[in-house]
Parts: C-alpha cells; sequence; structure tokens
C-alpha cells in the first residue's frame, strides 16, 4: 500500500503568516508523531496521536504551533504568526497497532520563513 | 532526561569495505528500544534496524549490524561491502514508551 504522504512538499511563506501542514499516515496506524528537523540536526520531537486518545503536545515549542488528527486518518500541523526560526523540515511518521516500534516516515514538508 | 549524542558528523569509507558510526545514549531506564535510520537526500526516513534493550544479540539485517553494548550505554552501526547507495545521514534513536529521542546524524559518504 501508500506510504506516508505530505504535504506541501515545499512551502515558502513570509513572517507573521500561518502555514498549515498535511500528514496522511498509512491506513491502519493507530499512532502518528510530527518531527521537527533544523538544517543539520536531527529529529526534534513535537506532537504524538494515538487512536483517541488526548494528543502528546509535550514537544510543542510555544502556544503557536497547534495540531490535530481526525480519528486515525489525516492529520495538521498549523504554525501561527510564523518566525525564521520556524524554517525546518517537517517530518511526519506513523506506526502500526501491531509493531508500534516500527516508523513509517514520510518525505517531509520543508518550511521556508523569510 | 534521554539523549542520544552521534559524535561523528561526517564519515566516509570506500565501496567494498566496512564503516562502523558510533552512538551513546544517556538513559536510567532498563527496557528501551534502539533503532539506526537513514535518510538519503530524498529526505526519506528508512529504518536500517532495531535492537530491543533485553536481547543481549546483537541485531544482524544483511550487510547491517550493530554492537549493542548496555552497560556503556553504546548502539554502534556496522556497515559491510559498503555500497553506493548507502550514502546518506544515518540517525541513531533511542525509543522508552512512546518517546523516540534522536541524534544529530553522521553523514556517509561512500567513495567508488
Amino acid at each position: 500500500g501508500a506510504g506516508v504522504s505530505q504535504s506541501p512538499s515545499n512551502k515558502v511563506t513570509e513572517k507573521g503568516k500561518d502555514v498549515e501542514l498535511r500528514c496522511d499516515p498509512i491506513s491502519g496506524h493507530t499512532a502518528l508523531y510530527w518531527y521537527r528537523q533544523r538544517l543539520g540536526q536531527g529529529l526534534e520531537f513535537l506532537i504524538y496521536f494515538q487512536g483517541n486518545s488526548a494528543p502528546d503536545k509535550s514537544g510543542l515549542p510555544s502556544d503557536r504551533f497547534s495540531a490535530e488528527r481526525t480519528g486515525e486518518s489525516v492529520s495538521t500541523l498549523t504554525i501561527q504568526r510564523t518566525q525564521q526560526e520556524d524554517s525546518a523540515v517537517y517530518l511526519c511518521a506513523s506506526t502500526q497497532r501491531v509493531l508500534p516500534d516500527t516508523q513509517y516516515f514520510g518525505p517531509g514538508t520543508r518550511l521556508t520563513v523569510l | 532526561a534521554q539523549t542520544v549524542t552521534q559524535s561523528q558528523p561526517e564519515m566516509s569509507v570506500q565501496e567494498a569495505e566496512t564503516v562502523t558510526l558510533s552512538c551513546t545514549y544517556d538513559t536510567s531506564e532498563s527496557d528501551y528500544y534502539l533503532f539506526w535510520y537513514k535518510q538519503p537526500p530524498s529526505r526519506q526516513m528508512i529504518l536500517v534496524i532495531r535492537q530491543e534493550a533485553y536481547k543481549q544479540q546483537n541485531a544482524t539485517e544483511n550487510r547491517f549490524s550493530v554492537n549493542f553494548q548496555k552497560a556503556a550505554k553504546s548502539f554502534s552501526l556496522k556497515i559491510s561491502d559498503s555500497q553506493l547507495g548507502d550514502a546518506a545521514m544515518y540517525f541513531c534513536a533511542y525509543r522508552r514508551d512512546v518517546q523516540f529521542y534522536f541524534g544529530t546524524g553522521t553523514s556517509l559518504t561512500v567513495i567508488p
């Protein structure tokens, strides 16, 4: 089946604008993660969704960041009033019910804030 | 806090040779998982190999193997018979419960 998909692939925005990033997990995957990867850095955990449970938002860097997920399907990550330090690749990953330790990643969205 | 350290920002290896990428981590837990992920220029993160901390036997996947030293909190990746397609960023990751923690990566160049 199809892997994790993300859109847009690239996004350029002006400082102060809001952006919305989308993630389509693999069908049937109950868990979904968002990560931020700054240039030359590792992955920074942002938020985690598991089924219908309350999301783990402990990684969100500020209240300008929020995310939603409808059931076990699409998730959107919203960044309000973007700042230049928000420029990064935003990666989404989903995991299977049976093997929650294996993450399947999407190709990411490269966000550039001018 | 759990942290993952990859002390080699860049490594290179001749095609067909063997290279070892190092990773250390910090944890007070006894039950956890460790991973190596590969990220080629396409940005797609691909699982290379994983190790359960309770298993003493080192994980192996074809040309990829790990040297897991639990007491030393070390988890190195060995790539044998390196191929041009192995060129990528390699990330070491630690998982405890639902949280994953990643190192800063090692950029591997394969020289023809």
